[in-house]
């Protein structure tokens, strides 16, 4: 199984919502990454989960907050979102340098 | 000066075309540089890797210059299905598990 699956595929939300990304991967991957894209840019890296623990914030606002509850599970927990957070959000996994990336989950905020 | 620069395009060429994409990074200690494709509101696919001495996978070659700092990939016999985003990915001297990517190059391969 070579595949990091996310779900939902999409996401509707208002601004007072309460809301989870998820994401699987059954490589067993040491690494597990959460990037947002928005439209004709790179993916930007959120945070990065090493050995279940989380090693890498690039400064992300609070109203995103992440949780690895094992080796195979990464959670994406949102709250108060803005609408210029609506943006695909994309999970990834890795044992080297090398990332794989799941369907992403596009989010829209209302 | 960006990390990972790369020519937005489009690069529009016609089916059977050979093309070709450069890419320039910053950091000269730079360690792993990949190519990725991604298509339309799709998620970024592993196209390859580049190893300093050049690596070939059916139609597509990739090349590393570490002494001009620079990554190619060269698609022969263009079809249809490679139009998509291409994009460069450099995994930076000392961040382990951080890629920095490029804008992407936008490839449009017609009839």
């Amino acid at each position: 199984d070579t595949e990091v699956t996310q779900t939902p595929k999409h996401l509707v939300m208002g601004m007072t919502n309460k809301k989870s990304l998820k994401c699987e991967q059954h490589m067993g991957h040491r690494a597990m990454y959460w990037y947002k894209q928005k439209a004709k840019k790179p993916p930007e890296l959120m945070f990065v989960y090493s050995y279940e623990k989380l090693s890498i914030n690039e400064s992300v606002p609070s109203r995103f907050s992440p949780e690895c509850p094992n080796s195979s599970l990464l959670n994406l927990h949102l709250h108060a979102l803005q609408p210029e957070d609506s943006a695909l959000y994309l999970c990834a996994s890795s044992q080297t340098s090398e990332q794989f990336f799941g369907p992403g989950t596009r989010l829209t905020v209302l | 000066r960006k990390e990972v620069e790369q020519d937005p395009g489009p690069f529009n060429v016609p089916e059977g075309a050979t093309v070709a994409f450069n890419c320039t990074y910053s950091n000269s200690a730079s360690q792993s540089f990949f190519w990725y494709r991604q298509d339309c509101r799709k998620e970024p696919k592993l196209l390859m890797s580049v190893y300093s001495s050049g690596n070939e996978d059916g139609r597509f070659t990739a090349q590393l210059n570490r002494a001009s700092q620079y990554i190619s990939l060269l698609i022969r016999d263009s079809k249809l299905s490679d139009s998509a985003t291409y994009l460069c990915v450099v995994n930076m001297a000392g961040t382990a598990s951080k890629l920095t990517f490029g804008t992407g190059t936008r490839l449009q391969v017609t009839l």
